[in-house]
């Protein structure tokens, strides 16, 4: 299966600065047809998660632009501009390339 | 709007079965790939299954734990998706979410249900 690693599990962050989740597969994401099926959800306290970011870099439809995704191959990168405070929550990559399907182990953003 | 309703949640012994549902609204439900992810109680998500349209062949992926135990199918006529459990243990307690794949994997979840496998 590939393992996808997330850093940091745990993010403090003041409102207003950026911030920044890593996560990393265990191999290469990059699917038959040319496309790499890593997305970032978003998981809000009592709340059901939410897709953010669709084959790396794509944002959903109503996620704030503050929100970005990048990267390549088996390193990506999921970016908030200036954290609010509804940004609060579990944040997780996963990778729809490779059955079974596989999450990384979440990263809980807080505010400072 | 798309809307995902999970039904069928609740308690069950070890060894049990359930049944779970998932009505959907507000899309071409026979056009979509479906999932179910489950989270266990103060854990992560974890991907239990999936199945394909039927124009792309309906087949099913789980994943290992749940192999052999729980089956994916779907009812396009009532735009209906389920999921049986069998063989229940205390490690399939968790909230089961059900899924839309919309330009990629987990594009729209439900609320979610609830499965409580306890003596």
């Amino acid at each position: 299966d590939v393992v996808m690693t997330q850093s940091p599990l745990s993010l403090p962050v003041t409102l207003g600065q950026p911030a920044s989740i890593s996560c990393r597969s265990s191999q290469s994401l990059v699917f038959s047809d040319g496309y790499t099926y890593l997305n970032w959800f978003q998981q809000r306290p009592g709340q059901s998660p939410r897709r953010l970011i669709h084959k790396v870099s794509n944002r959903d439809s109503g996620v704030p632009d503050r929100f970005s995704g990048s990267g390549s191959g088996t390193d990506f990168t999921l970016k908030i501009s200036r954290v609010e405070a509804e940004d609060v929550g579990v944040y997780y990559c996963m990778q729809g390339t490779h059955w079974p399907w596989t999450f990384g182990q979440g990263t809980k953003v807080e505010i400072k | 709007e798309v809307q995902l309703v999970e039904s069928g949640g609740g308690l069950v012994k070890p060894g049990g079965s359930l049944r779970l549902s998932c009505a959907a609204s507000g899309f071409t439900f026979s056009n979509a790939w479906m999932s179910w992810v489950r989270q266990a109680p103060g854990k992560g998500l974890e991907w239990v299954g999936h199945i394909k349209s039927k124009t792309d062949g309906g087949t099913t992926e789980y994943a290992a734990p749940v192999k052999g135990r729980f089956t994916i199918s779907r009812d396009d006529s009532k735009d209906t998706l389920h999921l049986q459990m069998n063989s229940l243990t205390s490690d399939d307690t968790a909230v089961y979410y059900c899924c839309r794949g919309y330009t990629g994997p987990l594009a729209y979840w439900g609320q979610g249900t609830l499965v409580t496998v306890s003596s």
